[in-house]
């Protein structure tokens, strides 16, 4: 069974913090995505990195895929109380291609 | 045009009773997840619907939850005799099929479940 180790598991900031947060396999990945979901709603994707070193960018937000494709991080700039959520990745193991494991997430609160 | 939805928001019944949880897909989506998110857990993959093709049913925890989906696009998921450890979110999304890497699944708000 392929896990995702997400931490920490909750974080809380003040607002214009610098934070980073890991999502670790001993597994091997074709792609890993993440997500945020907010209270009361579903997840909504941020970001698919499918590359071994590859690394994205969205606006404050730098997503990072490990070279051997096991592990990803997410560092988040001068964070607002907007990117407050739970911040879940999810690992596509690519032996059926819509089958997604999900890491049990990261809740970040970002204070005013 | 509309996200995916799910119905009821809310529901809470009494251990042994059934319930069916509604999802409304994206139209044009040929692809429909379940998954379950109990507190303090990650999503659990329940079933998964593409097209015409079988369903793949191999998430479900027991014999007690099924799920069918009509037409193409809405879908039920029914859980019989409830037990106190189904109370959870049950989320559903929908995309437009193809590989994980490059599809994107689109999720509802989630049904929150609570048995007592």
């Amino acid at each position: 069974t392929q896990l995702l180790e997400q931490s920490p598991q909750f974080l809380s900031i003040q607002e214009g913090e610098n934070l980073t947060v890991y999502c670790n396999s001993s597994s091997v990945f074709s792609s890993l995505q993440w997500y945020r979901q907010e209270p009361g709603e579903g997840p909504v994707l941020l970001v698919t990195v499918v590359t071994g070193g590859e690394v994205k960018k969205l606006k404050r937000l730098t997503f990072q895929f490990g070279d051997a494709r096991k592990d990803s991080s997410l560092h988040i700039t001068a964070a607002q109380p907007g990117d407050t959520g739970l911040y879940l990745c999810a690992g596509d193991s690519g032996g059926s291609n819509y089958k997604l494991t999900f890491g049990k997430g990261t809740l970040l609160t970002v204070n005013p | 045009g509309a996200g995916v939805s799910q119905s009821p928001s809310n529901k809470v019944t009494e251990k042994g009773k059934d319930v069916e949880l509604r999802c409304d897909p994206i139209s044009g989506h040929t692809a429909l997840y379940w998954y379950r998110q109990s507190l303090g857990q990650g999503l659990e993959f329940l079933i998964y619907f593409q097209g015409n093709s079988a369903p793949d049913k191999s998430g479900l925890p027991s014999d007690r939850f099924s799920a069918e989906r009509t037409g193409g696009s809405v879908s039920t998921l029914t859980i019989q005799r409830t037990q106190q450890e189904d109370s959870a979110v049950y989320l559903c999304a929908s995309s437009l099929g193809g590989a994980a890497s490059t599809d994107t699944q689109y999720f509802g708000p989630g049904t929150r479940l609570t048995v007592l």
